[in-house]
């Protein structure tokens, strides 16, 4: 069965990073890439970027200077690492399955604010 | 980066009734695209992909299709579960990006 999840801190402050775990079960990160994808409260979906299966990564350019993916394949776990966090990086943060984001985990809640 | 024109941006629609939402990519995606509904407080779920593949599971009232450069979601039979928001992603190219979403609610 295929499972997603999330976690992190739930309150960052502002111009600090933001790491973010996304641990998997009943997939292979060798044979699945993982996405992360965010929605601000309110509004609509955003990708961030991907770590594919062979360990490369592609970045959302409006993003890309801030923000790193990797994976630790042993513990089945995807990191997002994210730095110089606003306001406006408040949202819902998801990582799902494939290109196609068959499978996205619950999601994890980050506010920027101090 | 390829914008992702996605039409109403709500939208009201009575139970059995057929309801067709749609994207127009600003450039050629092929194939590459598919459909979400994401209910309120939950994560999006997959509907169709490639264009027109329904997904595992989901009801097959739902539909793709693709006419040129414009791609469609279409409901058959509308059904109360069906309410939420609807969005459309190309993986044509990264970024890849979402439509902006289409509320649909029940008359």
């Amino acid at each position: 069965q295929v499972q997603l999840k999330e976690s992190g801190p739930g309150l960052v402050q502002p111009s600090q990073t933001l790491s973010l775990t996304c641990t998997v079960s009943g997939l292979s990160l060798t044979s699945n890439s993982v996405s992360w994808i965010r929605q601000p409260p309110g509004k609509g979906l955003e990708w961030m970027g991907v770590i594919w299966s062979n360990g490369g990564t592609d970045y959302n350019s409006a993003i890309k200077s801030r923000l790193s993916i990797s994976r630790d394949t042993s513990k089945s776990q995807v990191f997002l690492k994210m730095n110089s966090l606003q306001t406006e990086d408040t949202a819902m943060y998801f990582c799902a399955r494939k290109r196609v984001f068959d499978y996205w985990g619950q999601g994890v809640m980050v506010t920027v604010s101090s | 980066d390829i914008q992702m024109t996605q039409s109403p941006a709500s939208l009201s629609a009575s139970l059995e009734e057929i309801v067709t939402i749609t994207c127009q990519p600003s450039q050629g995606i092929g194939n590459y695209l598919s459909w979400y509904q994401q209910k309120l407080g939950k994560s999006p779920q997959l509907l169709i992909h490639s264009a027109t593949s329904l997904a595992d599971g989901v009801p097959s009232r739902f539909s793709g299709s693709r006419s040129g450069t414009q791609y469609s979601l279409k409901i058959n039979r509308l059904q109360v579960e069906d309410t939420g928001i609807y969005y459309c992603l190309q993986i044509s190219s990264t970024p890849w990006t979402f439509g902006g979403g289409t509320k649909l609610e029940l008359k």
